[in-house]
């Protein structure tokens, strides 16, 4: 039974860039969240996805936006990159809500130059 | 909205010590959830327990503990007789019954050396 997978591991792109990163979620899962971890700190919340729709967004601009396809599984994208925005971007599924435990992925490391 | 206090940046015990890591949290919800998730090197979080708001009754599994006072905002973790492979990063992270906005520590780094 595959956990969650995301795509992919490590990035670099440069400011202004734009970015998509991929997650596919546990089986049986509905719902995807996407965090942002810089260095040393803990996730932050960016939004989460259910029945393809944004549930619930985190304090961040609308440069980031996502997806979730009728598979369940989603996609981040991120518009005119920052050098801020370079962090570890964690996607985390569970079925119909946060309150039950979130399976997460390893991550895809985010380089801005 | 949530905000939680992991007062303690970095722990280093020698194995088979038992260590507590403390996490304090503010809340204005009546209910609402509490987690601990662990993030070791590889970078992927793994989830250990989540309790109600309502159950305050501490739980006990293998090496693992918590102990949980509503009356002071409390929700710590204690590993008994650790294991070098207990390194990793560990998060509190409370959750509102109304709300899909998990609010992370800054996390405890917790080095187990052999």
């Amino acid at each position: 039974d595959a956990g969650v997978t995301q795509s992919p591991t490590h990035l670099i792109k440069t400011r202004g860039q734009q970015v998509t990163l991929r997650c596919s979620p546990k089986s049986g899962h509905d719902t995807v969240s996407w965090y942002q971890q810089a260095l040393g700190q803990g996730p932050q919340f960016i939004f989460q996805y259910y029945e393809e729709e944004e549930r619930q967004r985190g304090n961040f601009p609308d440069r980031f936006s996502g997806h979730q396809f009728p598979n369940y599984s989603s996609e981040l994208n991120v518009n005119a990159l920052l050098l801020g925005d370079s962090a570890l971007y964690l996607c985390a599924s569970s079925f119909q809500g946060s309150s039950q435990p979130q399976h997460f992925g390893d991550g895809t490391r985010l380089s801005i130059l | 909205a949530q905000k939680v206090t992991q007062a303690q940046t970095e722990i280093s015990v020698v194995e088979k010590e038992d260590v507590t890591l403390d996490c304090v949290y503010e809340t204005r919800d009546t209910t609402y959830y509490l987690f601990w998730y662990k993030q070791p090197p590889s970078g992927e979080l793994v989830f250990l327990i989540r309790r109600n708001s309502f159950d305050e009754q501490n739980e006990i599994s293998g090496r693992y503990s918590w102990n949980f006072q509503k009356s002071t905002s409390s929700f710590n973790f204690t590993i008994t007789a650790s294991q070098v492979v207990d390194s990793a990063v560990y998060f509190c992270a409370p959750l509102s019954y109304n709300n899909n906005d998990m609010r992370f520590g800054a996390g405890t780094r917790l080095t187990v050396k052999p």
